[in-house]
């Protein structure tokens, strides 16, 4: 079955802690992306990586950091440096480098305690 | 800056009826344009995209149209059913980064 599969689809954090959500792709994509939705906004980019370990930082890099060692993985960890950590977060995934639609994994909600 | 703007957070249409969804864009760059749909606590889906060299797309119910001299583009959906219920989002290809809409809900009337 292919697809994107982010987990868990609920994380509890306390604060000062670090957490890591994970993503897996099985559809061979080289492109992975990370994003943030708040309540009322548009997707916001994190980090993007076009290829294996290679990463960029996006808009709101601040306090997450990243690795891809695989094409199949990307995991996003969130440390205890963002402030705002409580969010809906959104992987995506995308073939090659031209304009082609990304396909989204079914996002990971993060709650700080 | 918001590069690609919804300027319209809801939008509630009678069942059966054309819902048209706007979007306007500032960066003349710009050369691809989706359209995502997204139901609560899931992921966006992609519905339809245009390339900058059209100005017209269709797919079953859904045509997108792209003004480029008005750097603008809107989603019609014809005709709009209860499944439709859900947030749109709009966004645009620069340097091989999407660059999002913040959404525009649709409501579907019975």
């Amino acid at each position: 079955d292919g697809g994107i599969t982010q987990s868990p689809k609920y994380l509890f954090r306390k604060e000062g802690q670090n957490v890591t959500l994970s993503c897996e792709q099985n559809l061979n994509h080289d492109a992975m992306y990370w994003y943030r939705q708040d309540p009322g906004q548009g997707l916001r980019l994190i980090y993007y990586s076009q290829i294996v370990n290679d990463f960029q930082k996006g808009d709101i890099a601040e306090g997450y950091s990243v690795s891809r060692e695989k094409k199949e993985s990307f995991p996003l960890t969130v440390t205890s440096a963002q402030k705002n950590p409580t969010a809906f977060y959104l992987c995506a995934t995308r073939q090659g480098a031209t304009n082609t639609e990304a396909f989204f994994g079914q996002g990971t909600r993060l709650t700080v305690v | 800056d918001q590069q690609v703007k919804q300027n319209s957070p809801s939008l509630s249409v009678q069942e059966g009826r054309i819902s048209i969804l706007n979007c306007d864009y500032t960066n003349s760059m710009f050369d691809y344009f989706l359209w995502y749909k997204k139901y609560p606590a899931e992921g966006p889906t992609f519905l339809i995209s245009i390339s900058s060299i059209k100005d017209k797309n269709e797919d079953g119910r859904f045509t997108v149209f792209l003004n480029k001299s008005a750097k603008h583009l809107s989603l019609h959906i014809v005709p709009s059913q209860p499944g439709d219920s859900a947030v749109y989002f709009c966004a645009a290809y620069s340097n091989y980064q999407l660059i999002w809409g913040a959404g525009t809900k649709l409501i579907i009337k019975p």
